[in-house]
């Protein structure tokens, strides 16, 4: 199985500042996509964003983007304008061909007021 | 978005008793579901993979025989604990695939099991 890594297991940002998580993945193949989702206290996961690995720009979302580094296997999102609402788990995720899910260890964000 | 939902929320069962989840997509068809394991802190792990009308799929160190896993049709997939122990405590979250858009998987609320 592929392996997903995020080294940051707690981050904080202050309201309104920005923010970058970090995720490395490991993978043979190709062919993929990779996404952030945010699990806040209700675990309910909400897609954040995704990006298709044979696509070089970088998936933008509103406030959230990322930086797509595929021969680094590099997939860090940015936050920008951090708002209390942003607080939660964010876990970066690798989808093979097979529409399978793999899961980095998540990373859990603060935000301060 | 596509909807998918979990029942039940939370379910308290003693040890040696079976329980069954259901997974249903509410307003698309899902060929495939997946189902996962969360502990408390930690990170989503595939469990197995089911494809309605066939066996499902598990990941190497599940066992088959203890989760059980049925997808009968395009819109319901189930998980039933069997022999539960307390060990098998834990949060359960299944999501869908919408095959009308690639690699899109829509994640149920999740289901709380704890054996007592």
């Amino acid at each position: 199985a592929q392996t997903v890594t995020q080294s940051q297991p707690e981050m904080s940002v202050q309201e309104a500042e920005t923010v970058t998580l970090s995720c490395t993945y490991d993978t043979s193949e190709s062919d993929y996509y990779l996404f952030w989702y945010k699990q806040p206290p209700s675990r309910q996961m909400i897609l954040v964003i995704r990006q298709e690995a044979y696509k070089q720009q970088n998936a933008t979302e509103n406030r959230f983007s990322v930086n797509f580094q595929k021969a680094a296997k590099s997939f860090s999102l940015k936050i920008s304008d951090s708002q209390l609402g942003d607080a939660a788990m964010y876990f970066c995720a690798y989808c093979n061909t097979g529409n399978q899910f793999y899961f980095g260890t998540g990373t859990s964000l603060t935000v301060i007021p | 978005g596509a909807v998918v939902s979990q029942h039940p929320s939370w379910v308290i069962c003693k040890s040696g008793t079976s329980v069954k989840i259901e997974c249903r997509s509410l307003d698309f068809q899902a060929t495939t579901m997946f189902w996962y394991r969360q502990f408390p802190k930690q990170s989503l792990m595939l469990m197995a993979t089911s494809n309605e009308g066939s066996k499902a799929t598990y990941e190497q160190g599940v066992e088959k025989d203890k989760f059980l896993i049925n997808h009968a049709s395009l819109t319901l997939s189930t998980l039933t604990v069997t022999s539960a122990h307390p060990e098998d405590s834990s949060f359960y979250i299944c999501s869908a695939w919408d095959r009308g858009f690639s690699y899109e998987q829509y994640f149920g609320p999740g289901t709380r099991l704890t054996v007592t």
